[in-house]
């Protein structure tokens, strides 16, 4: 089955700065590469995805790269805010098997 | 639309108790998985239904637990009995696959079960 390695498991930046999450994945048939956001006493939230025919994608401040080549990916998220302060997951799935694999999560801290 | 709703937020029992977990996934969604996240295993998929069918029940770690999905707005993980390792956090998502293939997944806020 797939298995989705995430590094660096805490990740404390400035404000301001920026902040680089990567996944590896073993299943090269995973096409599809979400990441969550988890804050305290909720559920997973989708803050940007990106599928195996795209090598990178941006959404405002936040922007996910991807290597099939490697079998990895990454977030970027520049211009940090305090409120940016989360566990971020990596997740990736194929067209056959929808459930998500999930990385480990990254405890993102923020410092004002 | 509210969401993938779970209930309830917090449940405590004593080990040998039953539990039932409740979801109610977002209208016109066909796929419900549930998954269970703890601190030293993280997030892991239980099982996932596709039209009410269970598909993939692989991760469902014995014969204490089970799930079923009556209708396409009602789905109950139950465990029976309840042992303290089974103490976590359980998120019920959904996603529509619609015409193009997606898999974006709506999780609920979960329910906390902590078995004494």
């Amino acid at each position: 089955g797939e298995n989705v390695e995430q590094h660096p498991s805490t990740l404390s930046v400035q404000e301001g700065d920026s902040a680089v999450i990567k996944c590896t994945y073993s299943d090269s048939a995973s096409n599809y590469f979400p990441w969550y956001k988890q804050e305290l006493g909720k559920g997973p939230q989708l803050i940007i995805d990106i599928r195996s025919n795209v090598g990178e994608k941006k959404d405002q401040r936040i922007a996910v790269t991807l290597n099939k080549t490697a079998k990895h990916f990454s977030l970027h998220i520049t211009e940090t805010q305090p409120e940016d302060s989360a566990v971020y997951f990596c997740a990736a799935s194929n067209t056959g098997r929808r459930a998500l694999t999930f990385g480990s999560g990254t405890r993102l801290q923020v410092q004002p | 639309d509210a969401g993938v709703i779970q209930s309830p937020r917090h449940e405590v029992t004593e080990m040998g108790q039953e539990v039932t977990l409740r979801c109610k996934p977002i209208s016109g969604h066909d796929y419900l998985f549930w998954y269970r996240q703890t601190m030293m295993r993280g997030l892991e998929l239980l099982i996932y239904f596709n039209n009410n069918v269970p598909i993939d029940d692989s991760g469902m770690p014995e014969d204490r637990f089970s799930a079923k999905m009556p209708n396409a707005s009602f789905s109950t993980l139950k465990i029976q009995p309840s042992e303290p390792r089974d103490s976590a956090v359980y998120f019920c998502a959904s996603s529509f696959q619609g015409l193009i293939a997606k898999n974006i997944q709506y999780f609920g806020a979960g329910t906390r079960l902590s078995v004494l």
